[in-house]
């Protein structure tokens, strides 16, 4: 339901842009959601936008440094996170609810992007 | 920002036997939306409860939640083989969302 971009490797003060795109259904009316995993670790909450509205959030700890976009021509939602460290290698997901314009508790996830930053 | 606090760390069952695991809050969670997901190693997480007590679709129904304001029990009534996870609760009752750091369900 939801097909991420590949795995990527950056260097540390760069930027990585990771795309998500949704093979069915309304691609605007869903709350798409990003969470990352660092290696052995746990789920971090990113933000999330829904792009019927244009509306997005984001969370405290990645204000200023992560911005999610959607592009309705290809019906692609983005997550652009800048100066990356090495802290910042993890896998990162989009994931979305089942029901549209329903925002919360995510049924979809995709695939998972492993960003790996290293110098 | 809420902040989800889960335990215990681990849990060391056997198949068959009872799992209750515990997430509390810092502040009440409004209406409730608290969920719950089981990940496996190299999965993405699935659903299992949302709403608090609601379970997702095809979750089987051994899996329970329960709770409100700011404490929540997922509870697994017999553990399968296949129970065997990483659990994180999740609230989405703030405009923010956040996780707990998980409980680790493993082969006692």
């Amino acid at each position: 339901q939801l097909v991420q971009s590949g795995a990527e490797v950056k260097i540390p003060g760069s930027s990585v842009k990771v795309s998500c795109k949704p093979s069915g259904g309304t691609f605007n009316t869903y709350f798409i959601s990003w969470v990352r995993q660092a290696p052995g670790q746990g789920l971090e909450w990113m933000g999330r936008i829904i792009p019927i509205f244009g509306r997005v959030t984001y969370a405290q700890n990645f204000q200023g440094r992560v911005t999610i976009t959607a592009d309705e021509s290809t019906s692609t939602v983005y997550m652009d996170l800048s100066s990356l460290a090495s802290d910042d290698t993890a896998v990162y997901y989009c994931a979305r609810p089942r029901i549209a314009y329903s925002d919360g508790a995510c049924d979809y996830w995709g695939q998972g992007t492993l960003v790996t930053v290293s110098s | 920002e809420i902040v989800l606090t889960q335990s215990p760390g681990t849990l060391s069952l056997s198949p068959g036997e009872r799992a209750t695991l515990s997430c509390r809050a810092s502040q009440s969670v409004s209406s409730n939306f608290l969920a719950w997901y089981q990940q496996k190693p190299g999965q993405a997480p699935r659903l299992l409860i949302y709403g608090a007590s609601s379970r997702a679709s095809g979750i089987p129904d051994r899996f329970g939640g329960s709770g409100s304001v700011t404490d929540f029990t997922l509870t697994i009534s017999g553990l399968e083989p296949e129970d065997f996870a990483v659990y994180y609760c999740q609230q989405y009752g703030d405009s923010s969302f956040t996780f707990g750091p998980g409980t680790k369900v493993d082969l006692k």
